[in-house]
């Protein structure tokens, strides 16, 4: 079935230094792909999305390019701040009779001043 | 614009009894989605409404139930609960279906069973 793997948190960065979080997923079709953010007792929020091969989302200085022949959805950001810690989710779309979100486990971002 | 409310925050049942979770959602929205997600884990898909009806159901057992309501409220009902069951519960509203991507959260309620 459709899945999705992040790399395993957490990721510990100086302020100003470049981010990536490392996203692939499995899936027999074509789907589209999320970034969600978690900040510190707050609800999941979506970050950025790309909904065919190439599309590049961006957001808050956060970019992440649909890699299909990588099956890759990597998010980067070339300079970090403390208020960018949280958990960040990789997610794919996966249509079986209604839509609904395959979620990777999520990676815990800190940065520290 | 009111966002995703749900309630309770915080509960703490004991095995074989019944919990009810409740989700207000974002003002015109009429899709909601409710996640499961255990510790150190992402989200589990358990089902979805969309004008009142089911439409998608995730792999999760018929003690997971649920309802929408006319305004699209909606309610998450698990029976017969289990250790396992232990895990924070998230609501989602959309508009149209989740796979659009859209989805906006609650802050979830944080269910322990002993």
């Amino acid at each position: 079935g459709n899945s999705v793997t992040q790399m395993e948190g957490p990721v510990t960065l100086s302020e100003e230094a470049f981010l990536t979080i490392n996203c692939t997923y499995t899936a027999t079709g074509y789907p589209s792909l999320f970034w969600y953010v978690q900040y510190p007792g707050e609800g999941l929020q979506l970050l950025l999305k790309a909904t065919k091969a190439d599309d590049k989302g961006s957001n808050k200085g956060f970019e992440a390019t649909y890699r299909k022949e990588t099956t890759s959805f990597h998010l980067e950001k070339g300079s970090v701040q403390v208020s960018d810690s949280a958990v960040y989710f990789c997610a794919l779309s996966d249509y079986v009779g209604n839509y609904q979100l395959i979620w990777g486990a999520g990676t815990k971002l800190i940065i520290k001043p | 614009e009111t966002g995703v409310t749900q309630s309770p925050t915080h509960l703490i049942k004991t095995r074989g009894q019944q919990v009810t979770l409740r989700c207000s959602s974002q003002s015109g929205h009429n899709t909601v989605s409710w996640y499961q997600q255990a510790l150190g884990q992402g989200p589990q898909f358990i089902f979805q409404y969309y004008r009142e009806e089911e439409n998608g159901r995730g792999n999760f057992p018929p003690r997971f139930s649920g309802l929408q309501f006319p305004n699209y409220s909606s309610e998450l009902n698990v029976n017969a609960l289990e250790l396992d069951d232990s895990a924070l519960y998230l609501c989602a509203s959309s508009l149209g279906g989740s796979g659009t991507g859209e989805l906006f959260f609650g802050e979830g309620s944080r269910l322990t069973v002993l």
